[in-house]
This record gives C-alpha cells, sequence and structure tokens, in this order.
C-alpha cells in the first residue's frame, strides 16, 4: 500500500493561499491522487483528484509533479470555513485497491 | 437522492455484545468500505466490497464480519464488543472505476463500556 506523509498541521490567514503537499514516495503505475476535507463530527469530503500534472476544480487545485511522488493541494484565498483535516489518499487505481488514510493536516484558518 | 445512510448515529454497549451497524447507499456504486476513525486520528479501513457477494479485509478486520448481499447494503457486525472498539464508525461508496471519489455516510459513534 502507497503510505503517505503530510505535515500535522498548518496555520493560515483569511484570504491566502494555502498549499499542502504530500509525499508518496512508493507511488504505483496506475494509483491516483485524491484529496479530501473533514470537518469535526463529519465525514470526509471529496475535494479534487488527479493523475498526473494539474486539475482544476471549483474549490482547489492540484499539482503533481512528472515523479509523482508528491501532490500539492492549493486552496486560493481561504476563509474561516476552510478550517478542516484534509487527508492526501494514494490508490483506486483498480477495483479490488485499498484506499488508506494518512494522519492529516489540520488547517487553521484564523480572521 | 438519499446518498449514503447509516444507522444508528449512536449507540452505547457494554463488553461482549454484539450489533450490527447499517449502511446504505442509492447511487448504484459497486464498491463500499467501513471506516473506523479514533479521536484525533485518521481513518483505518476495517472492510471493504467491490461488488454483490465479494468483500475483503482492510487494515483492521478483527473482530468484524461484514456481507454483501445486494449493491444497496453493506452491514458492519461487531461479534463481542470491546472496549476498544470505542471509535466513529463511517461507511462510504463510490463506483468501481473511481474509487478515489468515495462519499461518506454521516458515522455512527460507538461506545464501550
Amino acid at each position: 500500500l502507497a503510505k503517505t506523509t503530510q505535515p500535522i498541521s498548518m496555520d493560515s490567514y483569511e484570504g491566502q493561499e494555502v498549499n499542502i503537499t504530500c509525499s508518496h514516495n512508493n507511488i504505483a503505475t496506475n494509483d491516483y491522487i485524491t484529496w479530501y476535507q473533514q470537518f469535526p463530527s463529519q465525514g470526509p469530503r471529496f475535494i479534487i483528484q488527479g493523475y498526473k500534472t494539474k486539475v482544476k476544480n471549483e474549490v482547489a487545485s492540484l499539482f503533481i509533479p512528472a515523479d509523482r511522488k508528491s501532490s500539492t493541494l492549493s486552496l486560493p484565498r481561504v476563509s474561516l470555513s476552510d478550517t478542516a483535516v484534509y487527508y492526501c489518499l494514494v490508490g483506486g487505481g483498480n477495483a479490488g485497491n485499498m484506499l488508506t488514510f494518512g494522519g492529516g493536516t489540520r488547517l487553521m484558518v484564523k480572521p | 437522492n438519499a446518498g449514503v445512510t447509516q444507522t444508528p448515529k449512536f449507540q452505547v454497549l457494554k463488553t461482549g455484545q454484539s450489533m450490527t451497524l447499517q449502511c446504505a447507499q442509492d447511487m448504484n456504486h459497486e464498491y463500499m468500505s467501513w471506516y473506523r476513525q479514533d479521536p484525533g486520528m485518521g481513518l483505518r479501513l476495517i472492510h471493504y466490497s467491490v461488488g454483490a457477494g465479494i468483500t475483503d479485509q482492510g487494515e483492521v478486520p478483527n473482530g468484524y464480519n461484514v456481507s454483501r448481499s445486494t449493491t444497496e447494503d453493506f452491514p458492519l457486525r461487531l461479534l463481542s464488543a470491546a472496549p476498544s472498539q470505542t471509535s466513529v464508525y463511517f461507511c462510504a461508496s463510490s463506483y468501481s472505476d473511481r474509487l478515489g471519489e468515495q462519499y461518506f455516510g454521516p458515522g455512527t459513534r460507538l461506545t464501550v463500556t
């Protein structure tokens, strides 16, 4: 199973761009990289998924270098409501693959 | 579209009791999974299923059983509850060709005394 490593916590201020990096050195060829957001007392919520290069949606961007051994989630102009735990997952390329969550990054957005 | 539903929301058990946590989804997803989340920790995979009639073990399967008789339902059974199983349990589902994009239920908070 591909293991992921993320910073335990990060602080930011409202209106700033936040970049959270995840390392996954043993990512497999058919693995995708996925990021989730979790608020207290709720289940995780899918944010974005990518395989290589850059992916962007209405809430975030995901940057993946050519070697795919790391990825960076970018949240533009964060607000207080972005305070949450963010998880990076690697896997899911084939039916039958297990998806494992790491410890996540606790993002605190301050006013 | 209800998404992923879980019952009950809260449950208190005594050591040695058994119970079943229910999970259902109405999105016709092939893949379903159960996770547990201990306080301040990430999620750990208990069991998963890639389709009706097919289940497999995750990272922490001991003490839990699952079955998948229909596409919609994926119950998790605690055989003989132990205090170490006190946790929040999440069920999730996805299409089998998009395993990374899972939809999670609201969770069941279980306390074993």
